[in-house]
């Protein structure tokens, strides 16, 4: 069974479109990510949610709007989209706790094409 | 300013000899660090992990060695085999679930 899956894996639109991505994991966490992988291959956090809340926003522009109907949804819109969004974006999800440290487990990644 | 750093963009190593990937990180307040292993259009899989109230962690073939005043870590695979063959990254925590990578090695293990 897959642990965390996306969909889709691929996503080829315009420029000025407007995409979702959604995510869903089946290992009963409470906290969900997302991350991006440039071209440069730097993979970089941009949202968390703890149990439908939001914990981390990393300056991401606010056309990039995550949305979490339960613990184990994550989905990411994003608006008026532009050529600079093209980049791998990667789901995943773990447990937080203060008292032990989180092993996050990753989705399979959608590679977002902006033409 | 990238935080964690891996400077070897690639590495090749014979089947059955040590891997030896290498990190450095500058933010003195991480506390945690771990590595991950992807595959071409696969996520990233956790490998291991070390403490920074640790100096070695120990898993199978993988040994992870964290250098705290150098500010270094390595991942040690030994013998290498050819699955082993990935992107290795270097992925670091100050107390927090915030992940920082690095931006990744990759390994390859040829017979």
């Amino acid at each position: 069974d897959t642990a965390v899956s996306q969909t889709p894996k691929y996503l080829v639109t315009q420029m000025g479109n407007d995409k979702s991505i959604k995510c869903e994991q089946n290992l009963g966490h409470d906290t969900m990510y997302w991350y991006k992988q440039d071209s440069k291959k730097f993979l970089k956090i941009m949202f968390s949610y703890n149990n439908k809340e939001l914990i981390i926003n990393e300056t991401v522009p606010n056309r990039f709007s995550p949305k979490s109907p339960d613990k184990a949804h994550l989905n990411l819109h994003i608006n008026s989209l532009e050529l600079g969004d093209s980049a791998v974006y990667f789901c995943a999800s773990g447990t937080r706790s203060l008292l032990s440290y989180n092993e996050q487990f990753f989705g399979p990644g959608t590679r977002l094409t902006v033409l | 300013d990238q935080q964690v750093k891996q400077n070897s963009p690639s590495l090749s190593v014979q089947e059955g000899r040590i891997s030896i990937l290498n990190c450095d990180y500058t933010n003195s307040m991480f506390d945690y660090f771990l590595w991950y292993k992807k595959y071409p259009a696969e996520g990233p899989t956790f490998l291991i992990s070390i403490s920074s109230i640790k100096d070695k962690n120990e898993d199978g073939r993988f040994t992870v060695f964290l250098n705290k005043s150098a500010k270094h870590l390595s991942l040690h695979i030994v013998p290498s085999q050819p699955g082993d063959s990935a992107v290795y990254f270097c992925a670091a925590s100050a107390d927090t679930d915030k992940l920082i990578f690095g931006t990744g090695t990759r390994l390859q293990v040829f017979p």
